[in-house]
């Protein structure tokens, strides 16, 4: 069975500080990973991997995939408030025999807190 | 651009009532759209997803079902909820091909 497991599930820092995000999958018909923002409500698309090593930056946020070991990391440094959200990982699978339908599954998310 | 649209909102709904929520899709053409749910405290579950016209897929045995009456509108509907069908619905599409989709503003489903 295809899962995505994120680690940990929750995390409290302060303000300033950097935090990883894990993300580890074991899907068949892998073909991307993608991390979300969610603040309540719809999720808000940050970055998609594909390949493996090549850093995704994005301001303060950061991530990186390793397909030989099956995972990706999610980094933040210098954290702010408005940081403090549940993130996503997912990852992309196309169904069986399909070359161009495919689904989403996703981690159950890690909910940061960031004090000021 | 491309937009998707969900409603409403949030919704209280008694148990044994029906259900519909609607979503569509604006700017694109012939997109996979998917139905997903979040449990409170959970990752987000695929309910169902649709590739065409009134082609839907079930990922999970529910009380609830879908239909795709139009290229770019999904519904999702129940004939009598249960207080486990509570959560927040989330409608997304992607273009064929594609490897990420895109999500609606969700709607918060209590069911009392």
């Amino acid at each position: 069975e295809d899962k995505v497991v994120q680690s940990p599930l929750s995390l409290v820092v302060h303000e300033g500080d950097t935090v990883t995000l894990n993300c580890s999958y074991e899907v068949t018909n892998f073909r991307s990973l993608l991390w979300y923002k969610q603040e309540k409500k719809a999720p808000t698309f940050l970055f998609m991997l594909t390949s493996s090593g090549i850093e995704k930056k994005s301001g303060r946020l950061s991530s990186i995939l390793d397909k030989k070991e099956l995972f990706s990391i999610l980094n933040i440094t210098a954290t702010q408030t408005g940081d403090s959200a549940v993130y996503l990982c997912a990852v992309w699978v196309y169904f069986t025999g399909s070359s161009n339908t495919g689904k989403l599954i996703f981690g159950q998310g890690t909910t940061l807190q960031v004090k000021p | 651009s491309q937009t998707i649209h969900q409603w409403p909102a949030t919704l209280v709904q008694p148990v044994g009532s029906p259900l519909s929520l609607e979503c569509t899709v604006e700017g694109t053409s012939n997109p996979n759209l998917y139905w997903y749910r979040q449990a409170a405290g959970r990752g987000l579950q695929l309910l169902f997803y649709s590739v065409g016209i009134g082609q839907i897929s079930s990922e999970v045995p529910q009380n609830l079902s879908a239909s795709r009456p139009q290229d770019r509108q999904f519904i999702l509907s129940s004939k009598k909820l249960l207080l486990s069908d509570s959560g927040f619905y989330l409608c997304a599409w992607s273009r064929r091909g594609a490897t990420e989709a895109f999500f609606g503003q969700g709607t918060r489903l209590t069911v009392v």
